[in-house]
Formats: C-alpha cells, structure tokens, sequence
C-alpha cells in the first residue's frame, strides 16, 4: 500500500526566514506530485505539480519554489517567509495521466508571524 | 454552490437527513472530483465522476455531472454524524495536471 508522509507536521516561522517543507511517497512508482496551499477555511490552491523527477511545473506564483530531487520526494522551499505564507500546505500524488484520483498527505501547518 | 462567485457555503442538518452539494463551472469539464476533509486532516476522494457517466454511486453517496448545464452534485442520504467536514468538488482544467477546487461547502451534521 502506498503512504505518503509529510515533514514537519507544523511549523512557526518568522517573516523573512526560509522555509523547506517535505513530502515522500512510499509504495508508489513515479508518481504524480503535487502542492497545494490553503488559507484557514479556504479553499485547495494548487501550487505546482511534478510529473517527473527534477521537473516541476508552476501553477500560481506564491514566491514559493518547489523541487523533485528524487522519485519519491517532493519539497517546497523559499528564502523569504512573507505573512500570507501563513495556512496548511499539502502534498498529493496521483497514478496516472488521465484525470486521475489524487491522494493527499497529512499536512503542514505553517505560522508565520 | 462551488466555483461560481458565491460566498463558501455552510449547512447544519440533523443526523439522518439527507442532503445534496452543487458544484456549478463556468468551462468544459469532462471529470469531476468529490473530496471530503475533516477538520485537521488532508481532503481525501469520495467520487471521481467523468462525463460518460452522469451519475455514480459509492454507498450512500451519489454524484451527478451534467455537461449540459455545467454543473456537479454529490448527495449524501442518511447523513452521520462523522459526516461533518467540508465537501469539496474538483475539476481538471484543460491541462490534466491542474486541478481547480471550489470554494467548499462546510456541512455540520448535529446528532
């Protein structure tokens, strides 16, 4: 079975610092890979998608940067915290090309203050 | 309902009711997608629906994907209690790999 686990469960950061934030996928071959943001009772803003490793897609541009280093392993990163980076970040994976069902990670929840 | 301009929606129902989420979408969609997300945790899918089906059934939920007036429903019938979370409804954009999400309806099911 596949598990998808996501690094740190939460975090309190001050403006300006940097941020890395980690997802792996275990059980799982070349998944799809995905981030998503979302402000507290908001909706799942989609970040960027990786089909393959060290490809990664921009979906909407939040000075966030993310990077596929290995298969499994999907990270999300800036060097400047700013107070809107505040919310609950999640990875997801999917299987396939055709639309496909994604399954989405436990979390991140970041405070930034 | 999702997606179009309004507010996010929130129902408070008694356990055992049923109840019936809209999704509305300004463009063509072929799938569309149910998620549910419990307070805390990430969403997790309840149905994928695509436009050869219309409707489809996962125990007592049903969804509906009308192509011709744009819009998605997903119906719970006999709600729970543990029913209470949020319901979002996600469609793909043109490109598969960018999935869109309504704004989410927050349902509060008292026991």
């Amino acid at each position: 079975a596949q598990t998808i686990h996501q690094w740190p469960v939460a975090e309190i950061k001050a403006v300006g610092s940097p941020l890395s934030l980690g997802c792996t996928i275990k059980g799982k071959s070349s998944p799809n890979l995905y981030w998503y943001w979302q402000a507290t009772g908001g909706t799942l803003q989609q970040l960027f998608y990786s089909i393959t490793v060290g490809q990664v897609e921009s979906v909407v541009q939040l000075n966030l940067s993310a990077s596929r280093p290995k298969d499994d392993q999907f990270i999300l990163s800036t060097e400047k915290l700013l107070l809107s980076h505040s919310g609950f970040y999640l990875c997801a994976w999917s299987e396939g090309i055709n639309q496909d069902t994604q399954y989405f990670g436990p979390g991140t929840r970041l405070l930034v203050l | 309902s999702q997606w179009g301009e309004e507010n996010l929606q929130a129902l408070s129902i008694q356990e055992g009711e049923d109840v019936t989420m809209n999704c509305s979408y300004k463009t063509y969609t072929t799938v569309v997608q149910w998620y549910r997300q419990k307070s805390g945790k990430g969403p997790a899918q309840l149905i994928l629906i695509r436009s050869n089906e219309r409707e489809k059934r996962s125990g007592r939920l049903r969804a509906t994907l009308d192509t011709s007036s744009q819009s998605s429903s997903l119906s719970i019938t006999g709600t729970l209690a543990t029913d209470t979370a949020v319901y979002f409804c996600g469609r793909h954009d043109t490109n598969a790999y960018k999935v869109i999400f309504g704004k989410g309806t927050h349902l509060h099911v008292l026991p």
